[in-house]
């Protein structure tokens, strides 16, 4: 059963530290999601890919978070310096552009989330 | 205005019931519309998608799209207490399919 592989699943760090996170998508997907979810904001689109590039980084904080495709089977998503607020679930999604629904639509499969807590 | 919006719930119904989710989307161009479940600690996982106006049924669950009213809902009939979650409506739009989601609404179906 394919899915989507995130680690780490649980991360608590202390203020100021640098935070990394991996996706692995699932194999031939070429569309690759970041989302936050907390309770106030719900699920929040940080940045996606599709055949590697970066296609949206807009709901990214600049300062301290960049997302990267290094190849196409690890997606990272990296907090450098941490803060509180930082504090939810990260959520990786991926997708193939075009698969079973019309041309252009995503079908997402979610991994299991990234839950992280900075004191 | 949010791009996807969802009444805040919660919405709660006794077993047996017809529950009802609504959202609105604030981009008249969107192309694709999906509605997500997700349990509490889990990922969200897809259960219904639509893209041209009308109805489409999936067995318990009916999705409905009204473009000129930006308006998209589902019907979950004869609930179950297994359908108790959050349920997401996401929205594709732009030529690089980005998918937003509402906040979600939490179904609570009563035994």
């Amino acid at each position: 059963d394919a899915r989507v592989t995130q680690t780490p699943r649980h991360k608590v760090t202390e203020m100021g530290q640098e935070v990394t996170m991996r996706c692995q998508p699932i194999l031939g997907h070429n569309t690759v999601f970041w989302y936050r979810q907390t309770m106030m904001q719900g699920l929040e689109l940080l940045a996606y890919f599709r055949n590697r590039a970066p296609l949206d980084d807009s709901g990214m904080p600049k300062d301290r978070f960049s997302a990267e495709m290094p190849d196409a089977t690890l997606a990272t998503l990296k907090i450098q310096p941490s803060e509180p607020r930082d504090s939810a679930v990260y959520f990786c999604a991926s997708g193939s552009r075009g698969l079973v629904f019309p041309s252009g639509a995503n079908v997402l499969t979610f991994g299991a989330g990234s839950r992280l807590t900075v004191l | 205005q949010k791009e996807v919006e969802q009444n805040s719930g919660p919405l709660s119904v006794p077993e047996g019931a017809i529950a009802s989710l609504n959202c609105t989307y604030s981009d008249r161009v969107s192309q694709s519309f999906f509605w997500y479940r997700q349990y509490s600690g889990k990922s969200p996982e897809l259960i219904m998608s639509i893209y041209s106006n009308g109805d489409k049924e999936d067995g318990r669950f009916t999705a409905q799209l009204n473009k000129a009213s930006q308006y998209v809902s589902l019907l979950i009939r004869d609930s179950q207490p297994s359908d108790s979650a959050t349920y997401l409506c996401a929205v594709m739009s732009g030529a690089n399919s980005k998918l937003t989601f509402g906040k979600g609404i939490t179904l609570s179906v009563r035994p």
